[in-house]
């Protein structure tokens, strides 16, 4: 696709439940990123895949939250027992490899309650 | 540890006039420093970027200045516009396709 597609767009969620948020790269980009975003708040990295190295996950907040990317594509974040403070919007990018700089999808807002 | 600080957190401006964004970062190993900007629904978008062997660079109304002793770098918005609305997040990586690091955002308005 033309860019880096999210979904859902929004999720709505009940405490405890799991949850999956899926991000489809830009086709090429070797790169993918997990940030999340937090209402009023700055980008906060979670997790990083660079081909079929090893994720670099050091971003991640619990053992709640994990995250594959399968065939070099497509990204899974799962939130296991979603908790109130994992509402915010949860964004991933895609790039590159050797390049600077990556491309943001519009993100998944994800609301527990 | 926040490696990125960024000010102001807001910022109002009559249209015409210059805005100004401010970040500095603690890091010596960083080497790329890009300023994204995000319209309310939307992911980040790039808007320009700098490497540290040079202390400015200009794109269109956009400049960026870098002072790499002091560890800083601006973003200068001239002439702006109602469409500049947004926010501006500045960040910083190591290395080609690294994560970046982000400021806390700063929220633009500019005024008709």
């Amino acid at each position: 696709g033309a860019g880096v597609s999210q979904s859902p767009s929004n999720k709505v969620t009940e405490k405890g439940k799991d949850v999956e948020l899926r991000c489809d790269p830009i086709s090429g980009h070797t790169a993918l990123y997990w940030y999340r975003q937090s209402l009023g708040q700055g980008l906060e990295f979670l997790i990083y895949f660079q081909g079929n190295s090893a994720p670099d996950k050091s971003g991640l907040p619990s053992d709640r939250f994990s995250a594959e990317r399968t065939g070099g594509s497509v990204s899974t974040l799962t939130i296991q027992r979603t908790q109130q403070e994992d509402s915010a919007v949860y964004l991933c990018a895609s790039g590159r490899r050797g390049t600077y700089g990556y491309t943001f999808g519009s993100g998944t807002r994800l609301t527990v309650v | 540890q926040q490696q990125v600080k960024q000010s102001p957190q807001s910022l109002i401006v009559q249209k015409g006039g210059i805005s100004i964004i401010n970040c500095a970062y603690e890091n010596t190993a960083f080497d790329y420093f890009p300023w994204y900007q995000q319209f309310p629904g939307k992911g980040p978008a790039l808007l320009i970027a700098i490497r540290p062997d040079v202390s400015e660079k200009k794109e269109g109304r956009f400049t960026i200045s870098f002072n790499k002793s002091a560890k800083q770098f601006s973003l200068h918005i001239m002439d702006s516009q109602p469409g500049d609305s947004a926010t501006y997040f500045c960040a910083a990586s190591k290395a080609a396709g690294n994560k970046l690091t982000f400021g806390g955002g700063t929220r633009v308005l500019v005024k008709p």
